[in-house]
């Protein structure tokens, strides 16, 4: 069974702070790894990785995939109360997104 | 259409009723993913089709619950004979196609059964 976990399960800092969210997986024929950010609504996508040790960056958020070691990290810098919400990690394989709990983040003024 | 849709947004039903909850993806996206979203937890996948076919349902619950997308387009996930358990927030996302492709979500269906 595909299995995705992410730590931790939530966090609390203040703003300006960085952050790392950690997710691992265990699947069989992996083919994408997601991270979404998801407020009181639908998660929005973050970022798409497929290739191991290429670092993907939009402003303050970049995020790398180790398919040797079987995890993803998202980093945030300088963070701002807008970054609180739950942040979604999702493993595309054979055909389907297995999505793991979710990491909270409050980001406190 | 400019994101996914889905319909009707809130859905109150009593035990025992069926419904059919609706999904409007991405103009022209192949891929349409069905999945369960329960409070402090990840969408749980429970179907997804490929154009008109069906192409895994193995995580629908049991068979109460079903899918169809007949022209390719819209999709309509029924749950016959509701149960308070199958309270929760139902999902639909669609992608280009396949998980190569990002998938984009709708806003959700909160379904409560009394």
């Amino acid at each position: 069974e595909d299995k995705v976990v992410q730590s931790p399960l939530s966090l609390v800092v203040h703003e300006g702070d960085t952050v790392t969210l950690n997710c691992s997986y265990e699947v069989t024929n992996f083919r994408s790894l997601l991270w979404y950010k998801q407020e009181k609504k639908a998660p929005t996508f973050l970022f798409m990785l497929t290739s191991s040790g290429i670092e993907k960056k939009s402003g303050r958020l970049s995020s790398i995939l180790d398919k040797k070691e079987l995890f993803s990290i998202l980093n945030i810098t300088a963070t701002q109360t807008g970054d609180s919400a739950v942040y979604l990690c999702a493993v595309g394989a054979n055909s389907k997104l297995t999505f793991g709990k979710g990491i909270t983040l409050s980001v406190r003024p | 259409g400019a994101g996914v849709s889905q319909s009707p947004r809130y859905k109150v039903t009593k035990r025992g009723q069926d419904v059919a909850l609706r999904c409007d993806p991405i103009s022209g996206h192949v891929s349409l993913y069905w999945y369960r979203q329960a409070l402090g937890q990840g969408p749980e996948f429970l179907t997804y089709f490929n154009y008109e076919a069906q192409q895994d349902k193995s995580g629908l619950p049991n068979d109460r619950f079903s899918a169809e997308r007949p022209e390719g387009s819209i999709s309509t996930l029924t749950i016959q004979r509701t149960e308070q358990r199958d309270s929760a927030m139902y999902r639909c996302a669609s992608s280009v196609q396949g998980v190569v492709n990002e998938q984009f979500f709708g806003p959700g269906t909160r379904l409560t059964v009394l």
